[in-house]
């Protein structure tokens, strides 16, 4: 099937830092989407992205569709201890089931 | 509030014991999905469902079967467990019938170890 190549796999950051991350595909997505999975828990949807090049924000966390609908990106500004976790891109193309990255797991240091 | 609710948050089973993982929403929502996270796999597709009594194959069935025998459950079964089975196992629904949509709801996991 489809694959989503995501990275870095993993980061330790300060607090206080600013973090990005990515996703790409050789396959065109429609939509692309970030979920964010808290310790212990599922993952929660943060973002969702339906155009080239849109650029949308949920509070400290950016998002970008890229213009050949292929990658998108997620930038988490002045980090916070709750940050932690791990952070997955999915794509959605046609009638198929969300296409999901292997997750980027984020930890920041106090 | 939307909630998705696994039946159990840890199991341990033997080798070739048949498994049941119990998966309920309550948001009359049309679609449910079983996935196994894995790490460095990240969330894997193993089947899912649009409608009561319909289940589609995802990317990894192999070794899996599902029921959907009322709109509001979705039940995993491993008909003999493997210890490659270990894994975190995610149930997750999304409202729209037959096209998907961006927002899942998932349930918290359940963390299977087959010994």
């Amino acid at each position: 099937g489809q694959q989503l190549n995501q990275s870095p796999q993993s980061m330790f950051i300060q607090e206080g830092e600013d973090v990005s991350m990515n996703c790409t595909s050789s396959s065109i997505f429609n939509t692309w989407l970030w979920y964010k999975q808290d310790p212990g828990e599922g993952p929660v949807l943060l973002i969702a992205l339906y155009k080239a090049g849109e650029l949308t924000s949920n509070g400290r966390l950016t998002a970008q569709f890229g213009i050949t609908r292929k990658d998108s990106f997620l930038n988490i500004s002045a980090s916070i201890p709750s940050d932690v976790g791990i952070y997955f891109c999915a794509g959605l193309s046609g009638n198929t089931p969300l296409v999901f990255g292997k997750g980027t797991r984020l930890s920041v240091i106090a | 509030d939307v909630k998705v609710t696994q039946s159990s948050r840890y199991l341990v089973k033997r080798t070739g014991e048949k498994v049941f993982l119990e998966c309920v929403q309550d948001m009359d929502h049309e679609n449910m999905f079983w996935y196994r996270q894995d790490p460095g796999l990240g969330l894997r597709l193993i089947y899912f469902s649009y409608d009561v009594k319909m289940k589609e194959k995802g990317d990894i069935p192999e070794g899996y079967s599902v029921s959907r025998e009322k709109k509001e459950r979705f039940s995993l079964i491993l008909e003999s467990a493997s210890t490659n089975q270990t894994s975190m196992y995610l149930c997750a629904s999304s409202l729209t019938g037959r096209g998907f949509e961006e927002k899942l709801f998932f349930g918290s996991g359940t963390q299977l170890s087959v010994l």
